[in-house]
């Protein structure tokens, strides 16, 4: 299976507590992907990091990537209750049609 | 600006009607186009994607299919529902390139 995990399933943290949130896969990747999706919404692009990338930032936002594990982290500091959501990694694959295959996410509260 | 438009939001279908959801996207042209499922508390699971008109690639063998009869149309059917088709249904498009995808807003779709 293309499909990896995630981990924790699920976190509950307080308010400018870190978070920090897993993705392991299987199979080569070409990039890795993070989104974001409040209950009952639509996803959002938070980050993407390229396979020949180790570590980026954006904002409060830090993703690194071990492609000999195979695995990445999200890491979210000084997190807000308005960071409450589920937060899914992506695997993407350019020769699948630029395919995104998802993991089944880590759903966050944080806690005021 | 580019926006992603799905409709209708929510859906209570019985067993055996047909299906049609549709997804439209404005602002570009000529995007890759995706459809996924989401059940409950679960990540996403790709069903359809397309890179191009009349052109649709399936990845799950199921009782959907899809058309994308315009550009930036983009349809998901179905001829008899089953109680198992209930969920989430969220397209979105990409440019290709990285792959970094832009989701609608979903429909919520529940098969009585």
């Amino acid at each position: 299976s293309q499909q990896g995990e995630e981990d924790p399933q699920a976190l509950s943290i307080q308010e400018g507590e870190n978070a920090t949130m897993n993705c392991s896969y299987k199979t080569s990747i070409n990039n890795l992907q993070w989104y974001r999706q409040n209950s009952g919404r639509g996803l959002v692009h938070l980050i993407l990091i390229r396979s020949n990338e180790r570590e980026k930032h954006s904002g409060r936002l830090r993703v690194t990537l071990d492609t000999s594990k195979k695995s990445s982290s999200l890491l979210i500091t000084a997190s807000r209750a308005a960071d409450t959501a589920s937060y899914f990694c992506a695997r993407f694959f350019y020769n699948q049609g630029g395919k995104l295959i998802f993991g089944q996410g880590t759903e966050l509260s944080v806690k005021p | 600006s580019q926006t992603i438009h799905q409709w209708p939001a929510t859906l209570v279908q019985p067993v055996g009607s047909p299906l049609s959801l549709e997804c439209t996207v404005e602002g570009t042209s000529n995007p890759n186009l995706y459809w996924y499922r989401q059940a409950a508390g679960r990540g996403l699971q790709l069903l359809f994607y397309s890179v191009g008109i009349g052109q649709i690639s399936s990845e799950v063998p199921q009782n959907l299919s899809a058309s994308r009869p315009q550009d930036r149309q983009f349809i998901l059917s179905s001829k008899k529902l089953l109680l198992s088709d209930s969920g989430f249904y969220l397209c979105a498009w990409s440019w290709g390139g990285d792959g970094e995808q832009y989701f609608g807003p979903g429909t919520r779709l529940t098969v009585t």
